[in-house]
């Protein structure tokens, strides 16, 4: 069945220190991946997607299939990354599953 | 301009009654999505609408679950005889085009409590 697993649900850094958010996927297809973020008393939005290949407000990630894994990096966290990251698949070019979410907390 | 709107924000429902949910996507929006969010998930997928057309309502969890959007715009989302697990944030989200691999902008959620 087609799995996304955010093994972390709490994450707390260092303003200034790297951040990693975890994300692995199962999925025996060709996967889509996205990384969608919700600040605090704001809506979900759509942060950055694998197809896309950029850097949004810092963050990059990078689809490894050997590992089924798309984590979320970072290299100097900032107070306003503060916030709820959820890592999604789309499979079949239908279905797009969410993982449970992982909130970030950077500290001063 | 404005983006999905959702009401109410928040309903509080004895178990039993029947609720609608509203969701008002970005106009000119083909795709609409429904999403049901448990305390401390993700989002998960309840139905699609594109335009009218309800092409998936694989995720939704039992009969009890109806949604609607006959002009293609405003959609609805009823639960009938509400139970205690049905309580959960519910996600409205729509796109641009027809295919599920564009951008989905999502609303604010109605929080639904049942008792």
């Amino acid at each position: 069945a087609q799995r996304v697993t955010q093994p972390e649900k709490l994450l707390s850094v260092f303003k200034g220190a790297p951040v990693e958010l975890k994300c692995n996927y199962s999925y025996s297809g060709s996967p889509e991946l996205f990384w969608y973020v919700q600040y605090s008393r704001q809506r979900l939005q759509l942060l950055l997607r694998h197809i896309s290949r950029e850097s949004i407000k810092g963050f990059t990630a990078d689809l490894n299939k050997g590992e089924t894994s798309f984590h979320l990096k970072k290299p100097f966290a900032q107070e306003e990354d503060s916030a709820m990251y959820y890592c999604a698949l789309l499979y079949n070019n239908n279905d797009m599953r969410f993982g449970a979410g992982t909130r970030l907390t950077v500290k001063p | 301009g404005a983006g999905v709107s959702q009401s109410p924000r928040y309903k509080v429902a004895k178990r039993g009654q029947d609720v609608a949910l509203r969701c008002d996507p970005i106009s000119g929006h083909v795709s609409l999505f429904w999403y049901q969010q448990a305390l401390g998930q993700g989002p998960e997928f309840l139905t699609y609408f594109q335009n009218e057309a309800q092409l998936d309502k694989s995720g939704l969890p039992s009969d009890r679950f109806f949604a609607e959007r006959p002009e293609g715009s405003v959609s609805t989302l009823k639960i009938q005889r509400t139970q205690q697990e049905d309580s959960a944030v519910y996600l409205c989200a729509s796109s641009l085009g027809g295919t599920r691999k564009e951008t989905q902008y999502f609303g604010p959620g109605t929080r639904l409590l049942v008792l």
